[in-house]
């Protein structure tokens, strides 16, 4: 099956500016993920969704950030305006049906974002 | 709140060594347990999870772990590493809130 599609794969942005990613999940996939992987540390959840309704956003920098998942499947995670810190790797991942306890995530290849 | 700990940042092992990495969690209820592999250029992928029944649980490539209630801890080891073992290892929990919360992560490095 297809797998996790994330874009871009790489994104050079000045501070100040603003930057979009894209993930589209595996088909049938419920529920989708985004997570920030600053270098050196694990992957920190941003925001989840169940369809198209949000589930936890308790991590999300909202004056900042903000992410959307129209009609329950592609989502984009936009940040604005971008600070040096938001320096790291965005992950998308989705999974089949949150309520199974053992479901498991599948992530995408990330999207590496360097602010300058 | 739910957290998880990994104790080893870094680990280089010669090949055919055993390993064992740690991981424990913070959590209260009933969780699921998660090892994901990221090799170098790649995306993250399962090894091996936990939700149920013989807490000893077998993964791909020769991986294994093991989950024990009473210390919160779920190690996974591989009797003998391979160089295409380099990569780096996250532990993973699940709980009542159905999110993933991840560890800091192991690099493993395996010399040939």
């Amino acid at each position: 099956e297809a797998g996790v599609a994330q874009s871009p794969r790489y994104k050079i942005i000045e501070k100040r500016q603003s930057v979009a990613f894209w993930c589209n999940p595996i088909s049938g996939h419920a529920t989708l993920y985004w997570y920030q992987q600053i270098l050196g540390q694990g992957p920190k959840l941003l925001i989840q969704f169940q369809n198209n309704g949000v589930v936890d956003d308790s991590q999300l920098p909202k004056d900042r950030f903000s992410a959307e998942r129209l009609k329950g499947v592609d989502s984009t995670l936009k940040i604005q305006p971008a600070k040096l810190e938001d320096s790291a790797v965005y992950l998308c991942a989705s999974s089949l049906v949150q309520q199974d306890p053992g479901t498991e995530a599948f992530f995408g290849q990330g999207t590496r974002l360097t602010v300058v | 709140a739910q957290s998880v700990s990994q104790h080893n940042h870094h680990v280089i092992l010669s090949e055919a060594a055993s390993l064992e990495l740690g991981c424990n969690y913070s959590y209260g209820g009933t969780v699921n347990l998660f090892w994901y592999v990221q090799y170098p250029g790649q995306h993250l992928q399962l090894l091996l999870k936990y939700f149920s029944g013989d807490p000893l649980v077998k993964g791909i490539k020769g991986f294994e772990a093991e989950f024990i209630k009473s210390k919160f801890s779920f190690n996974l080891r591989k009797p003998s590493v391979q160089w295409s073992d380099t990569a780096e290892y996250f532990c993973a929990v699940r709980g009542g809130t159905y999110k993933y919360i991840f560890g800091t992560g192991t690099r493993l490095k395996v010399l040939a």
